[in-house]
């Protein structure tokens, strides 16, 4: 089945700075491509998603960028504060199939 | 304020012994699913059922059971036959299976 890799699996920055998280993907059928964060002791809540026929969405802070031909999708957080310290796990739905979830990435930002 | 359910938020079971997780939600969505939480994994998919009365397996669905008799309720039932049950549950739902998935905040399940 689809396999999604997630990178990084950690990472840290100091508050101000931006974050970028990347998946990568291999069924290039997959046309629709959610983010999600989680917080401790919490379920994922959604927080930004593209379809496949956009290459760019943002939403305030938070931006997503998806390169069909590569096969990957971005997210992209600035001016980072300390309440977006959470796990943030990419996703791809395929349709007729289910949705595939990476594996997570932990990010600290750091006051 | 609508959403999802869960419950118990923690929840131990003995050797031998099954036990039931609830999941209800009030979004009026057609399709709910379970999925298995491990540290440092993605989740992973157990059952889901995209309308009442009917669901299907997903990846790892063995010493697991469910049920869909209401629109808005989808317990799982962890069985004496799944060896390693202690993760984190997370329920979810949403309008149709290529709709965005809203979940709860999960069950933590234990081995005594």
């Amino acid at each position: 089945g689809e396999n999604v890799e997630q990178h990084p699996s950690t990472l840290s920055v100091q508050e101000g700075d931006s974050a970028v998280i990347k998946c990568t993907y291999s069924d290039s059928a997959s046309n629709y491509f959610p983010w999600y964060k989680q917080e401790l002791g919490k379920g994922p809540q959604l927080i930004i998603d593209i379809r496949s026929n956009v290459g760019e969405k943002k939403d305030q802070r938070i931006a997503v960028t998806l390169n069909k031909t590569a096969k990957h999708f971005s997210l992209h957080i600035t001016e980072t504060q300390p309440e977006d310290s959470a796990v943030y796990f990419c996703a791809l739905y395929n349709y007729g199939q289910n949705f595939v979830f990476g594996p997570g990435t932990r990010l600290s930002v750091l006051p | 304020d609508g959403g999802i359910t869960q419950s118990p938020k923690y929840l131990f079971r003995k050797e031998g012994q099954n036990v039931t997780l609830s999941c209800e939600q009030n979004l009026n969505h057609d399709a709910m699913y379970w999925y298995r939480q491990d540290p440092g994994q993605g989740l992973r998919l157990i059952y889901y059922s995209q309308i009442v009365n009917d669901f299907q397996k997903g990846d790892i669905a063995e010493g697991y059971s469910v049920s869909r008799e209401k629109k808005e309720s989808f317990p799982l039932t962890v069985t004496s036959a799944q060896k390693n049950p202690t993760a984190f549950y997370l329920c979810a739902s949403s309008d149709r299976s290529a709709d965005p998935q809203h979940f709860g905040d999960g069950t933590r399940l234990s081995i005594l």
